[in-house]
């Protein structure tokens, strides 16, 4: 299958520091990525939808200002946590989806968030 | 999308076939129904998808019944590197939000 990585996989940061993951899809081109945020024993909730080019589209409840994504090109998405507080802390994943990786949509492998 | 119900938990032998059940009662005409499997602290990946007809991959075969509504996952061979939660996800082809449910977590024992 296509191959989806991310940038950093793990990261510590102070508290009201802005930190920036990067999605990039390695061997196709995304049309629609898509950003997804894990707490500890609990499932993945969609935090954004992202075709390239176009402004993101936000789930209820999730401020776009705090997390801003930019998918400026056909292969690299990122999400900025700005301002972020402990209780962002969590493991953030993207996926990627594009015609030529086959109409599926594939994971990165995340990215884990601490702010201190 | 429909909304799907597998059990919360499964042990499965190391080396037997492993079944994972999944419910989808509410299933429309030109839903797919998905799966995925997360590992520990790794990120989702993809197994399988079908329509109507059962399919098989070098992951798994997927066995959907006839009126649609449960399907179950088999993983022919379970190894220890098989243990992570599997979610069964039904969705129109097409529209790429994938609804994450709690999932089953499937634990091959030795």
């Amino acid at each position: 299958g296509a191959v989806v990585s991310q940038h950093p996989s793990w990261v510590i940061c102070k508290s009201g520091t802005s930190v920036k993951i990067e999605c990039r899809s390695l061997d196709f081109q995304a049309t629609t990525m898509f950003w997804y945020r894990q707490f500890p024993k609990q499932s993945l909730m969609l935090m954004a939808t992202s075709n390239e080019g176009s402004k993101a589209t936000y789930e209820q409840g999730v401020e776009k200002d705090k997390f801003l994504i930019n998918h400026a090109s056909l292969t690299l998405s990122t999400l900025t946590v700005t301002s972020a507080h402990p209780e962002d802390s969590s493991f953030y994943i993207c996926s990627a989806w594009g015609a030529s990786g086959g109409y599926e949509q594939y994971f990165g492998p995340g990215t884990r968030l601490t702010v201190t | 999308d429909a909304k799907t119900t597998q059990p919360p938990s499964m042990d499965c032998a190391e080396g037997r076939a492993a079944n994972l059940p999944c419910n989808h009662s509410t299933i429309s005409g030109n839903e797919y129904v998905y799966w995925y499997r997360q590992i520990h602290s790794q990120g989702p990946q993809y197994i399988i998808h079908g329509l109507k007809n059962n399919e098989t991959n070098e992951m798994a075969s997927l066995i959907i019944t006839e009126d649609r509504k449960s399907s179950t996952l088999i993983l022919p061979h379970a190894t220890l590197r098989d243990t992570a939660v599997y979610y069964c996800i039904v969705r129109v082809d097409g529209n790429n939000r994938l609804a994450f449910g709690k999932g089953n977590q499937v634990v091959v024992i030795p």
